[in-house]
């Protein structure tokens, strides 16, 4: 199993000033590599796959960076919906694997 | 508009069943691989199967391999988790998620997750 590892796990920024989230994978993930965003009570919400491509509908302050084992995701001049949780996740393999989360949260 | 609805989830006792279902609306359902992800509350997110566009493929989380079974009917639009022999460990909310965006190779597909249900809740507990 792909083990997703995420870093920090709680981010404290203020609004207007940008965020760097970390996800390191335990092999090689290739560019198979999402990232989502989950606010209170929603379901998650697709934000960037094959590492660097946004989703539909997705701001340009969201950009995702990286190959192989060794991924980031660029939050640049938060805005007040962007407070949330977000989690990477491989799909190289079997099983599909998440990492456990950052929560950025308001400073 | 493109859309998945779940339903089913409900409070089952330890060692018994439950069937999830999750209608999709708005797009060819056919041509997507599904997923189902659960979450307890407060936690993070699991993904626990996936089959196929035609059904034929599958796989399961090693936590829920040989006592759930994920299918699909295309003609009904519909994905269904038949959940059996129900531990605590199980309470959940379950999302299914439509697999798409990413790439494909000549025998099988490495897709995000794009669009996801709103879940539905089960519960496990006497």
């Amino acid at each position: 199993e792909i083990v997703m590892t995420q870093s920090p796990v709680t981010l404290s920024v203020s609004p207007g000033e940008g965020a760097t989230l970390s996800c390191r994978a335990s092999q090689s993930v290739s560019s198979d590599l999402a990232w989502y965003q989950q606010k209170p009570g929603q379901a998650p919400r697709l934000l960037i796959y094959g590492a660097s491509s946004r989703a539909t509908g997705i701001p340009g302050r969201f950009s995702g960076s990286g190959s192989g084992t060794e991924f980031t995701l660029s939050i640049s001049s938060l805005q007040s919906e962007d407070f949330a949780v977000y989690y990477c996740q491989q799909y190289n393999g079997w099983p599909r694997t998440f990492g456990q989360g950052t929560k950025v949260e308001i400073k | 508009e493109v859309q998945l609805v779940e339903s089913g989830g409900d409070l089952e006792q330890p060692g018994g069943s439950l069937r999830l279902s999750c209608e999709a609306s708005g797009f060819i359902f056919s041509h997507n691989e599904m997923n189902w992800v659960r979450q307890i509350p407060g936690k993070g997110l699991e993904w626990v199967s996936h089959i196929s566009s035609s059904g034929q493929t599958t796989y399961y989380a090693d936590s829920v391999q040989g006592r759930f079974i994920i299918s699909r009917d295309n003609t009904r639009n519909s994905l269904y988790l038949q959940m059996n022999s129900l531990r605590a460990e199980d309470t959940a909310v379950y999302y299914c998620a439509r697999g798409a965006l990413g790439h494909c190779t000549s025998s099988m597909c490495y897709v995000s997750f794009d669009v996801w249900g709103q879940g539905t809740m089960v519960t496990v507990s006497s």
